[in-house]
């Protein structure tokens, strides 16, 4: 167990829909990231939020959004669905993820997102 | 951006064999280089992982060794057990712009024959 915990589990939904997944950071964890695992496109990495501030952006679509809270959780936003997202979802923290930091990254069980 | 390419794609070894996983990379300016194992529907689980100012580094029966001037590195797994199969990432981040996001390879299966 990493400490980092996401939920749902598994989500099933239909094309044009908005979901929304959750993730909470191992404790005092100031970094989440979220990550994206398709089978034909690998592991992407999305975007990271360090202490509530985007801090980068990877591959993430534009119908896609994220927002990481006081509490420091997260939530990664995904609206319009497409067939195509259906994938897992796993969401990452590290202790700093400053500009100079190479943390490591511990990820959380991942959530199953299913468009049908 | 940085691009990794992991090979092989798959690999079979006999148990008590030795295995060995090798990923490039593009960007010179990543210093930081972690190796994942992940099992099916499972979540990735770091193994090891290596920072540039560091040429190898063991940890029991695994290592990972890096070449900076060729941009390579590699894991090596020796005296392979059943339980050592799974699918294994390399990945690389760090580089310019304060960008920790991990750029991954496409994986290794890692096949394990008793």
């Amino acid at each position: 167990d990493s400490g980092v915990t996401q939920t749902p589990k598994h989500l099933i939904t239909a094309t044009g829909q908005r979901v929304t997944l959750r993730c909470s950071p191992r404790s005092g964890d100031l970094s989440v990231y979220w990550y994206q695992q398709s089978l034909d496109q690998g592991l992407q990495f999305l975007i990271q939020y360090y202490n509530g501030e985007e801090r980068a952006k990877g591959n993430i679509l534009e119908r896609f959004s994220a927002q990481q809270f006081p509490d420091l959780h997260s939530e990664l936003n995904l609206s319009s669905l497409e067939l195509g997202d259906s994938a897992l979802y796993f969401c990452a923290s590290s202790p700093f993820g400053r500009p100079t930091s190479t943390d490591t990254q511990y990820f959380g069980p991942g959530t199953r997102l299913t468009v049908l | 951006g940085e691009n990794v390419e992991q090979h092989p794609s798959t690999l079979s070894v006999q148990e008590g064999d030795s295995a060995v996983i090798k990923c490039t990379y593009s960007d010179s300016a990543s210093n930081y280089f972690p190796w994942y194992k992940q099992e099916l529907g499972k979540r990735p689980q770091l193994i090891i992982d290596i920072r540039s100012n560091v040429g190898e580094k063991k940890d029991q029966r695994i290592a990972v060794t890096l070449n900076k001037t060729a941009k390579h590195f590699s894991l090596h797994i020796t005296e392979t057990q059943p339980e050592d199969s799974a699918v294994y990432f390399c990945a690389a981040s760090g580089s310019g712009g304060g960008a920790d996001g991990l750029t991954f390879g496409k994986g290794t299966h890692l096949i394990i024959q008793p």
